[in-house]
């Protein structure tokens, strides 16, 4: 799976819009971007993913860019209960089932 | 409501006595998987099944057993815990959906070996 590389922390004020960057510039043809949250010691929840047009559902938008080395993870209207550590994985989708592999994430505080 | 449901939440237990955490899930998913996370240390696979009765090891197994009777359940068996098994361990699934890779995990249980 490519290396991701995520910025430690992030703030934002809640009922503003998150922005979470993501770096994944190996990241192989057949790899999809994914994410994940997860809500202090809870079970990892999965968020969106996409392998390179932009996605978007109910819990947010993924916006990969047209070289696939970076994807920004967008939370539109963040409120107190986004505050999680947010995870990029990259990773063959197709019938590969695997482990997930998470990193340091990023650390999103949403303040008052 | 679809979900991975574990037991216990929390266990406090001491080194050498077996110990069973169930795990179950409804959405009639193939794959299952356990997952033991510790600080500094991340998200790591203990085992997986892509199957009833079809269990293979993930990346720490030592000291863990797993079985796969039903498609529902998928226990994993601690038969002489240590304490270097204290830890925070997750239950996952995922349905085997040509394209996707989406893993649904259970709320947790927190094991304390002493």
């Amino acid at each position: 799976d490519a290396k991701t590389t995520q910025p430690p922390s992030m703030d934002c004020a809640e009922g503003r819009a998150a922005n979470l960057p993501c770096n994944h510039s190996t990241i192989s043809g057949n790899e999809y971007v994914y994410w994940y949250r997860q809500i202090h010691s809870q079970g990892p929840q999965y968020i969106i993913h996409g392998l390179k047009n932009n996605e978007t559902n109910e819990m947010a938008s993924l916006i990969i860019t047209e070289d696939r080395k970076s994807s920004t993870l967008i939370l539109p209207h963040a409120t107190l209960r986004d505050t999680a550590v947010y995870y990029c994985i990259a990773m063959p989708g197709g019938t590969s089932y695997g482990k997930l592999t998470f990193g340091q994430g990023t650390i999103l505080t949403v303040h008052p | 409501e679809a979900q991975v449901t574990q037991n216990p939440r929390y266990l406090i237990t001491v080194t050498g006595k077996k110990l069973t955490v169930t795990c179950s899930q409804n959405m009639n998913h193939e794959y299952m998987s356990w997952y033991r996370q510790d600080p500094g240390l991340g998200l790591r696979q203990i085992y997986y099944s892509m199957n009833v009765e079809v269990t293979d090891k993930g990346d720490v197994p030592e000291g863990y057993k797993v079985s796969r009777k039903e498609k529902r359940n998928f226990p994993l068996i601690l038969e002489s815990p240590s304490p270097n098994q204290t830890s925070l361990y997750f239950c996952a699934s995922s349905p085997r959906t040509s394209g996707t890779n989406i893993q649904y995990f259970g709320a947790g249980t927190r094991l304390s070996v002493l």
